[in-house]
């Protein structure tokens, strides 16, 4: 059974860091791409950074490019988003999820954790 | 960036039909994916490439996609499908190529 699950969730002030973690079981971790989603409560999904398997391709989002850093550690199979410069917008429930290649060549995610609350207040 | 274009909300009474749409320029050239997100609780595939159903997911629910609108349709409306209803495509023409729509609430009335 695929199982990812986040932790590292916490409140936090504006300017500050934070070390988000998804641990990952039930599948072969170091064959896919894994992705960290946010969604402030109450609102939709927003898409945050992408990781290849290998760590050799990593994107992300406008609005965290620059702050935030998407790591992997395959051996592991753990997933990180380390936040920095923390804004009062960044306040979400992040999510951890895996991708899967569809039969287009299109990309979707097949498996979610329940996600961590990040509340950045003063 | 290719936007997706969802209604807020949707309400149908139970064991009716309920279809949830997705639009898009020429969406129907793409392939659309769907999630259900039940309050509390993190998001579900339910429908990926337009019209598959990931093991686990009832035959009632479906989608398809022509033109500019991709829809899920879930048939025989339960309780239990009140939920958020999000779908998603891969830009590759988009430095953010994971676009989502904004989601639309199924109410069971």
């Amino acid at each position: 059974e695929v199982q990812l699950v986040e932790s590292g969730g916490v409140v936090v002030q504006p300017g500050g860091s934070l070390r988000l973690s998804c641990a990952a079981s039930g599948f072969a971790f170091d064959d896919y791409g894994m992705h960290w989603l946010r969604q402030v409560p109450g609102k939709g999904l927003e898409w945050v950074s992408l990781i290849t398997w290998d760590g050799g391709n990593i994107y992300y989002a406008t609005s965290v490019r620059g702050r935030f850093t998407i790591s992997r550690d395959n051996n592991k199979k753990s997933l990180y988003l380390q936040m920095n410069s923390l804004r009062d917008e960044d306040t979400a429930f992040y999510y951890c999820a895996k991708e899967k290649m569809g039969s287009s060549s299109s990309w979707f995610l097949d498996f979610w954790g329940r996600g961590t609350l990040v509340t950045v207040s003063s | 960036s290719y936007v997706l274009t969802q209604p807020p909300s949707v309400s149908v009474a139970p064991r009716q039909t309920a279809r949830i749409t997705c639009g898009g320029i020429n969406i129907g050239r793409r392939s659309v994916h769907w999630y259900q997100q039940k309050p509390g609780q993190a998001p579900v595939l339910v429908v990926y490439d337009d019209t598959d159903r990931p093991s686990g997911i009832p035959e009632r629910i479906s989608g398809s996609n022509s033109g500019n609108t991709a829809t899920l349709t879930i048939s025989r409306v339960e309780a239990g499908d009140e939920a958020d209803y999000y779908c998603q495509v891969w830009d590759t023409n988009s430095g953010q190529p994971w676009v989502f729509g904004g989601g639309t609430k199924l109410t069971v009335l």
